[in-house]
């Protein structure tokens, strides 16, 4: 199993133009989240999916749009990058299995937004 | 809504010594877990322990081991005989427990310690 893959690794963008970071998962996880890390800050959760056709925000969903049509896709959207937006991104893949959920994350993009 | 607090920015340790890394959080849920994650510099993140909350004994992972204390909302980590791999930013993290068991992956991290391990 690949895990969680993440495309790209870095990404250097202008304020304005729009990009698709992928995040793709092989172990038919239910759950699937995205996550920003920032100095000082920490991780914070922008959007989160239950299951294919089912999304809902996090703690900082704004400038962000997802949607997971199969299990295995989760991809986050940036439809006019902005310099707040400079951070490295996560994506994380769950599994429920009765006690607690397993978090798997993948390697991270790491965005620039000039 | 829950919040987690690490209020060590910066720790260090001498290699073989012990070190211990501060978590508080602050929620009303009843039932939920706490886990300690790793992120070394090539920022993997990595799971290093988890702990339930019903769960009154402390969980241990080999020189890891945690100090929970549901009543004052702690949640600290223990690192015996630190190694120099032991390097890393250490995230303190907090999942709540929705009805029927599951949290759907969604977790609040702490700002998060820069550990150093020096030979």
């Amino acid at each position: 199993n690949a895990g969680v893959t993440q495309t790209p690794k870095f990404q250097v963008l202008k304020t304005g133009q729009s990009m698709t970071l992928q995040c793709a998962q092989d172990m038919n996880h239910e759950y699937m989240s995205w996550y920003r890390q920032d100095p000082g800050m920490g991780l914070r959760l922008i959007h989160y999916s239950v299951g294919a056709g089912i999304t809902d925000q996090g703690e900082v969903p704004n400038g962000y749009n997802v949607s997971r049509s199969t299990t295995e896709d989760f991809p986050l959207r940036l439809l006019s990058a902005a310099p707040s937006q400079t951070s490295v991104y996560f994506c994380a893949s769950s599994y429920w299995r009765g006690d607690t959920d397993t978090q798997y994350f993948g390697p991270g993009t790491r965005l620039t937004v000039l | 809504a829950q919040t987690v607090t690490q209020s060590q920015p910066e720790m260090s340790v001498q290699e073989a010594e012990t070190v211990t890394l501060s978590c508080t959080y602050d929620t009303s849920e009843n039932n939920y877990y706490l886990f300690w994650y790793k992120q070394p510099p090539s920022r993997q993140m990595i799971l290093v322990i988890r702990q339930e909350a019903y769960k009154q004994q402390n969980a241990t992972e080999n020189r890891f081991s945690v100090n929970f204390q549901k009543a004052a909302k702690s949640f600290s980590l223990k690192i015996s005989d630190s190694q120099l791999g032991d390097t890393a930013m250490y995230f303190c993290a907090f999942m709540k427990q929705y009805p029927g068991g599951t949290s759907y992956g969604k977790l609040t991290f702490g700002q998060g310690t820069i550990l150093t391990v020096h030979p």
